[in-house]
């Protein structure tokens, strides 16, 4: 079971901004372990997006950002574009889980 | 350039086995912690198992703790899930991902069906 809380779905028009928040407790995320997050594109395996909270691999567009504050993170897209719809999960760790994942957020670009 | 293969999926009946392996390339497979990811039909990520690079660590999710066993041969570059006493709940497509405290690359993944 996910101990991260995503919302299931945000929406928006290509060029709009949309943030995907992840909701964790002090066992996970406000224990000060970092936050990661992965886009998964349909039928695709998880690509790792943001690492550290807000740092991104090498190719991966400046349009995605992290941020991390207590217990939460959030994920922001800028200048929304069609190739952004898909899946994205958080990601941390939990003292007594290991690594554990959000629920999950689908992001639709209208 | 770092790939991640997995094989060993398949139909299974429930309380039966099944040996998934991982065979890694692109990078010293020795230096590095790997994880087993699965994510059953519809779902969400879940964790299964971590290894350290010298397999002296070890750890499990609840939902399979005492059921699967993780292993890694380093001069074969390749890691491993034993599962065992499989259940219709461990229906998933499993991946392996490199890393410690996150997952850089992930392979292509290999569905597990468990199913009468």
């Amino acid at each position: 079971q996910s101990v991260l809380t995503q919302p299931p779905s945000v929406s928006g028009a290509p060029g709009q901004r949309v943030t995907i928040s992840c909701t964790g407790s002090s066992s996970n995320i406000g224990a000060g372990y970092d936050v990661h997050w992965y886009q998964q594109l349909p039928g695709t395996a998880p690509k790792l997006l943001i690492y550290g909270n807000s740092n991104r691999p090498s190719g991966v567009p400046d349009r995605f950002s992290g941020s991390k504050s207590g217990t939460s993170a959030s994920l922001a897209i800028t200048g929304l574009q069609a190739e952004d719809e898909a899946d994205y999960y958080c990601q941390s760790y939990d003292s007594s889980l290991r690594g554990v994942f959000g629920t999950g957020t689908k992001v639709t670009v209208l | 350039e770092v790939q991640l293969v997995e094989s060993g999926g398949g139909l299974v009946q429930p309380g039966g086995s099944l040996r998934l392996s991982c065979a890694a390339s692109g990078f010293t497979f020795s230096s590095y912690s790997m994880n087993w990811v699965r994510q059953a039909p519809g779902k969400g990520l879940e964790w299964v198992s971590y290894i350290s690079s010298s397999s002296s660590t070890i750890y499990y999710a609840d939902s399979v703790k005492g059921r699967f066993t993780i292993s890694r041969d380093n001069a074969k570059n390749s890691l491993y899930l034993q599962m065992n006493s499989l259940r219709d709940e461990d229906t998933a497509v499993y991946y392996c991902a490199r890393g410690e405290m996150h997952f850089d690359y992930w392979g292509q993944g290999t569905l597990v069906t468990v199913s009468s």
